[in-house]
């Protein structure tokens, strides 16, 4: 079953503009992962918070955490059309044999 | 070498066919997983191997089977496969303990059409 869940689905911005993306998830997490795809590519790591972290940087990324609302924010600053790409959350679990769960993913599309 | 390395990148196969993806890691990671991904859907794990043994298997169907020959190495053997197969399918690996241990490093797929 589906873990974590994207919004919005699609992002469409101006390159130079922030894209800021929601994720909000279920259960309790040990932590939770970005990842980007680019179309019929591998995905990439992003960056990794764990459940007991706030905010994390890392360039031009910034990730929040709010455990009480279950919920992350990616943000993306100064976007770049090398940006365009799927990004994904996932959440991994607590509890024994728990698995990277991946939510449904939004399309970002970054205007030149 | 800080790479998954995935062959081959294109596979087309009958029905009838039987064929394997490979997938290889040379960073001493001692998770391997096996991802199918729709187009426009997310990754779904297939299996995972810790330490070379198969730890997760989310109910795949036995047309495929998965081989973990050695610590570096990870196949996917495909036999009798069905159209609805059709799918970009991705390795992914994990150092398995210690720092980073939860972060994935995936390989470029195989994108697979079954005829």
């Amino acid at each position: 079953s589906q873990q974590g869940e994207e919004d919005p689905q699609a992002l469409s911005i101006q390159e130079g503009e922030n894209a800021t993306m929601n994720c909000s998830y279920k259960t309790s997490i040990n932590n939770l992962q970005w990842y980007r795809q680019n179309s019929g590519r591998g995905l990439v790591h992003l960056i990794l918070i764990r459940s007991n972290e706030r905010e994390k940087h890392s360039g031009r990324l910034r990730v929040t955490l709010d455990t009480s609302k279950k919920s992350s924010s990616l943000l993306i600053t100064a976007s770049r059309a090398a940006d365009t790409a799927s990004y994904f959350c996932a959440t991994d679990p607590t509890g024994a044999n728990s698995k990277l769960t991946f939510g449904k993913g939004i399309t970002l599309s970054v205007r030149p | 070498d800080t790479e998954v390395t995935q062959t081959p990148k294109h596979l087309v196969m009958g029905m009838t066919n039987k064929k394997s993806l490979k997938c290889e890691q040379h960073m001493g990671h001692r998770a391997m997983y096996w991802y199918k991904q729709k187009a426009k859907k997310p990754p779904e794990l297939m299996f995972v191997y810790s330490y070379e043994k198969l730890s997760i298997n989310e109910s795949v169907p036995s047309r495929f089977s998965p081989e973990c020959p050695n610590s570096s190495l990870l196949n996917l053997h495909l036999h009798a496969l069905q159209p609805e197969d059709s799918a970009l399918y991705l390795c992914a690996s994990s150092p398995g303990q210690g720092v980073d241990n939860e972060k994935l490093l995936f390989g470029s797929g195989t994108q697979l059409s079954v005829l």
